[in-house]
């Protein structure tokens, strides 16, 4: 079983549309977690950390569900700016290092 | 704001030359970390590094691989004898804390020929 997984997309979404993600993780002991945006052949920047309570950034909104182990991120009134791939990032608290899921795309369509 | 700096951005290497990736993490940053990412592929990790030694590394970090902190600054990854599946983008990332958000390098691209 993968330590992270997402759903690939692609999201297509016109400006201004409400989009969200979600990222499923397997281990239930995991205590970190993040979002991460990579735009082409760059790398990945931190969005934004997701804590227990949910948090939000300006127009992005993360949630964590640790029942059922899935975190979230809903972007409103998107802009073109915002495609990218977005990274659902994993600590599973066994050490450093970090799980990657294989990142869901977005486009925002004029 | 300071950034994870990274050299070169771009190397070119024959299958069984050995190359040394380098960084430069965040300056009062204590843990360091090398990410791959195949063309494609998704993001995996390689190794942490703290107080001067591996902390944790994975099954692609083989004898092949090793990373070291020559000085105050710098952060390698070296890789003795290249082979053509090594060609991927490698990031470098550094975080104050374990756990804590980590911060990335913009890479270096690595074609193994």
């Amino acid at each position: 079983r993968k330590e992270v997984e997402q759903d690939p997309g692609p999201f297509n979404v016109p400006e201004g549309a409400t989009v969200a993600f979600n990222c499923t993780y397997s281990n239930s002991a995991s205590q970190s977690f993040f979002w991460y945006r990579q735009d082409c052949r760059k790398e990945p920047k931190l969005l934004m950390s997701v804590y227990s309570s949910g948090n939000e950034d300006g127009r992005f909104t993360a949630q964590l569900n640790r029942a059922s182990q899935y975190i979230s991120l809903l972007i409103r009134d998107s802009k073109l700016s915002d495609s990218a791939t977005y990274l659902c990032v994993v600590n599973p608290n066994t050490g450093n290092q970090f799980y990657f899921g294989t990142g869901t795309s977005l486009t925002v369509i004029p | 704001e300071p950034e994870v700096t990274q050299t070169p951005s771009h190397q070119v290497t024959q299958m069984g030359q050995e190359v040394i990736l380098r960084c430069v993490p965040i300056s009062n940053h204590l843990y360091f970390y090398w990410y791959r990412q195949i063309l494609g592929q998704k993001v995996e990790f390689l190794v942490s590094f703290y107080n001067n030694e591996i902390s944790e590394k994975s099954e692609i970090f083989d004898d092949q691989f090793s990373v070291e902190r020559p000085d105050g600054s710098n952060f390698t990854l070296k890789i003795r004898s290249t082979k053509l599946e090594d060609s991927a983008m490698y990031f470098c990332a550094s975080s104050d804390e374990q756990q804590h958000e980590q911060f990335f390098g913009p890479g270096t691209r690595l074609t193994v020929l």
